[in-house]
């Protein structure tokens, strides 16, 4: 069965800089999908991006990106130049394809400082 | 990109009735669907797969009985909490799956009282 660990429960970071949100995953297959969601105060879920196991290549998107280490099953998320409209939960997430159920972390919340 | 409605988008019931919530993905079809609980300041568990057609395949820990789902269309799923009991307000969120990506509804607020 699939794991996700996220042992930050609260983050905080001054507008403008850089954090990094943590994430462990356990699975024993050799193929799966790993996510970072958003859920602001709406509740409503949104993918903030996505990396594929099998592609070495750290996947980002503007201002977020991720350090995938596969032999740690690690996947981290760092957001740069914090802005106001970051200020969320953060999930990560765990899919053995893009087909399947996906399990979530407890989440990260993350609070920007003006 | 695609979107995924929820009606309602809050419901207040009493202990002991059922209420019905429904997902419908609004410019796709999709064959399988999911639904998720979240509990107050706490992550989503995911309940059960809808499929398109065929029964639902619940999670461990979910009572198939008290949680009926029905997946009629390729747009619509529908959860219905049977003899609901205050333990069972929560936040339902359901997802619609197209093309190797899930699509998040906004989510329903159920309060039994």
């Amino acid at each position: 069965a699939q794991t996700v660990t996220q042992s930050q429960p609260e983050m905080s970071v001054q507008e403008a800089e850089t954090v990094t949100l943590s994430c462990t995953y356990d699975t024993s297959e050799s193929d799966y999908y790993l996510f970072w969601y958003k859920q602001p105060p709406s509740r409503q879920m949104i993918l903030v991006i996505r990396q594929e196991a099998y592609k070495q290549q750290n996947a980002t998107e503007n201002r977020f990106s991720v350090n995938f280490q596969k032999a740690a099953k690690s996947f981290s998320l760092k957001i740069s130049d914090s802005q106001l409209g970051d200020a969320a939960m953060y999930f990560c997430a765990c899919a053995m394809n893009r087909d399947d159920k996906i399990i979530f972390g407890k989440g990260t919340r993350l609070h920007i400082l003006p | 990109g695609a979107v995924v409605s929820q009606h309602p988008s809050r419901v207040i019931c009493k202990s002991g009735t059922s209420v019905k919530i429904e997902c419908r993905s609004l410019d796709f079809q999709a064959t399988t669907m999911f639904w998720y609980r979240q509990f107050p300041k706490q992550s989503l568990m995911l309940m059960a797969t809808s499929n398109e057609g065929s029964k639902a395949t619940y999670e461990q820990g979910v009572e198939k009985d008290k949680f009926l789902i029905n997946h009629a269309s390729l747009t619509l799923s529908t959860l219905t909490v049977t003899s609901a009991h205050p333990e069972d307000s929560s936040f339902y969120i359901c997802s619609s799956q197209q093309v190797h990506e899930q699509y998040f509804g906004p989510g329903t607020r159920l309060t039994v009282t």
